[in-house]
């Protein structure tokens, strides 16, 4: 069964400070990956999309994530975190095979200390 | 400005009460989604919906039911057969786009049971 992993559940960064959330992924098939932000009672809001082509993508906010097929892995990065960015991070994971469905991580909630 | 409107916000049902929450989109999308959200277990698949008139269970679809009756719109009801309907509830849409497409999101909805 096609699985995500975010084996983090908490994250506390300081402000300025780098930041790597971890995703991992289980799928038989090629994958869609997706990095998605939530702020307290709200939606989700897309952070940034691999579907094909250089596996070191740029989103909004100064974010980053790195495909890696070998590790099954897609990580979120910023090298430098705002006070602002506090929130709650999915991973997803979708593919043609499986229909135009995502599965998602539990979440990784990030604070940011001052 | 285009989006996705889910109504009621908050709600608050008695047990043995069925409940419908809203979802509306003015985006021209094809497939819509609903997801139920619980803290620590990121966002299960309820029911989705590929073109109107046409629906399909998710991972937990269980106690609840869906129509599609038009492009525009996608309620889900709770009913009394669900057993712990307390939860966040998210609507989502997409239209793909060589055949897969980011996923728009509703402001949520969240139901208590009393």
């Amino acid at each position: 069964a096609q699985s995500v992993t975010q084996p983090d559940i908490h994250i506390t960064v300081s402000e300025g400070a780098s930041l790597e959330l971890r995703c991992n992924y289980s799928y038989g098939a090629t994958p869609y990956l997706f990095w998605y932000v939530q702020s307290p009672g709200q939606g989700l809001q897309l952070l940034l999309k691999y579907f094909s082509g250089d596996t070191l993508v740029q989103g909004i906010k100064g974010f980053e994530a790195e495909f890696k097929r070998s590790q099954s892995s897609f990580n979120l990065r910023k090298p430098s975190v705002h006070w602002s960015d506090a929130a709650e991070y999915f991973c997803a994971v979708g593919a043609m095979e499986y229909g135009n469905k995502l599965v998602f991580g539990a979440g990784t909630i990030l604070r940011v200390k001052s | 400005d285009g989006g996705i409107t889910q109504s009621p916000k908050y709600l608050f049902r008695k047990e043995g009460q069925n409940v419908t929450l809203s979802c509306e989109q003015n985006l021209n999308h094809d497939a819509m989604y609903w997801y139920r959200q619980d803290p620590g277990q990121g966002l299960r698949l309820i029911y989705y919906s590929q073109i109107v008139n046409d629906f399909q269970k998710g991972d937990i679809a269980e106690g609840y039911s869906v129509s599609r009756e038009k492009k525009e719109s996608f309620p889900l009801t709770v009913t009394s057969a669900q057993k712990n309907p307390t939860a966040f509830y998210l609507c989502a849409s997409t239209k793909p786009t060589g055949g897969w497409g980011e996923l728009f999101f509703g402001e949520g909805s969240r139901l208590t049971v009393l």
